[in-house]
Order: structure tokens, then sequence, then C-alpha cells
């Protein structure tokens, strides 16, 4: 069975640049999350998908966040404009009945 | 609020050493999940381990064992006979579970560094 799937794998781009991340789940998973990971910390929830509903996104900063999870299953994570600190590692997760699985994460350097 | 220390921020072994990492935790929830989480160098993090706040009994699975104390809110992991792949961060984490197909945010500590040497 194939993982949670994130793309880009690693991206650097300078400030004031919009940057997008694309997430696969799980198949059959049913609620999607964004996490992010500062250097040397442990991941912080951005926003949790319960299918297409946005049921938990109270940490995302929606001034320059965006996310939005189109028929309940593939996800974008965008980020306009991009400040220097929005450096850090955007991972992905689903999770149905069982645990909660991650993907590889979207490591983002802003310069 | 959900909280999660890992105190121990680096420990240092030698290959074939038994390692424990201390988990504290604080939440106001009666049914409540913890987790241990591994994320190696590439940066996935990889599931471990999962037990609810009903399930006290402590097992064994393979090299990794876990004492789940809710008297001290603590959940701590050891890995027995350590191998130089261990080599890791390790996140001990908190979770509500919202309904049974359903999961609250998880709420991580700081993560240890588990650094083992041949």
């Amino acid at each position: 069975e194939a993982g949670v799937v994130q793309s880009p794998r690693y991206k650097i781009i300078e400030k004031k640049q919009p940057v997008a991340f694309w997430c696969n789940p799980i198949s059959g998973h049913n609620t999607l999350y964004w996490y992010r990971q500062n250097l040397g910390q442990g991941p912080e929830l951005l926003i949790r998908y319960e299918n297409e509903e946005a049921v938990d996104d109270s940490q995302l900063p929606k001034d320059r966040f965006s996310a939005e999870r189109l028929k309940g299953v593939d996800s974008t994570l965008k980020i306009q404009p991009a400040e220097l600190g929005d450096s850090a590692v955007y991972l992905c997760a689903s999770s149905f009945r069982n645990t909660i699985y991650f993907g590889e994460g979207s490591w983002l350097t802003v310069v | 609020a959900q909280k999660v220390t890992q105190a121990q921020t680096e420990i240092s072994v030698v290959e074939k050493e038994d390692v424990t990492l201390d988990c504290v935790y604080e939440t106001r929830d009666t049914t409540y999940y913890l987790f241990w989480y591994k994320q190696p160098p590439s940066g996935e993090l990889v599931f471990l381990i999962r037990r609810n706040s009903f399930d006290e009994q402590n097992e064994i699975s393979g090299r990794y064992s876990w004492n789940f104390q809710k008297s001290t809110s603590s959940f701590n992991f050891t890995i027995t006979a350590s191998q130089v792949v261990d080599s890791a961060v390790y996140f001990c984490a908190l979770s509500e579970a919202m309904t049974t197909d359903s999961w609250g945010k998880l709420q991580f500590g700081a993560g240890t560094q588990v650094v083992v040497t041949p």
C-alpha cells in the first residue's frame, strides 16, 4: 500500500514569493492533516480536514497561508507571500481508524 | 490544554546498550491516546506504537517496550540492544480521539535525539 505522498520534497524560494505543496493521502483515509515542523522542534498542526471540510484551522496563519482539499482526496497548502520565518518542513498526514501516517515532508527554505 | 514534555534533548549510547526515552504529558481529557514516532534523517515520521488511556498494560514488541503510568502521566519508551539504525529523533505525542474514525490533532513533544555509535 502506498504511503502519504508529498511534493516537492525540497523548495528554495526568495522571500515574498509564493509556494505551494501538494499531498496525496493514503487511499481511503478521510482525515488529512498539515503540520509544520521548525528545526529542532516537534511538528505543530496547521489544519485538519475531515473529507473536504476544514474542521480545525485555528493555527493556520490565514493572512498568508491557504489550504484546500478538493473532492476529499488530494490537498494543497499555499503560502503567499513567503517570509523568512516560514522556513520549515511541511508534513502531510492522513488517518483512518488505525493511526496517523505521515509523508516525508516538503522542506522549504526561504532566502 | 494538552502538553507533552520530553526532557532529554539527546542521548548517546554504544551499540547493544538499552535506551530509555522519557515522556510526560498533561491533558484534561479522560480518553486520549499516546504515540511514539521515529524521525530518521530522511524526515518521515514513522509510527512506532500507540496506547489508549484505558490500557495501562505494558508490552514488548521486538526490541521496543513501553511503560505507561497514568498515575504519573508518563509514557516512557525503551529500545533494547540498540543498533546504529536506531539513530533518529524520537517524538512522543498525545491525541484525543474525536470518534472511532477520526483523530484530533497530535500534540508533539520537542523530541529526543538518539545517537547510537558502533
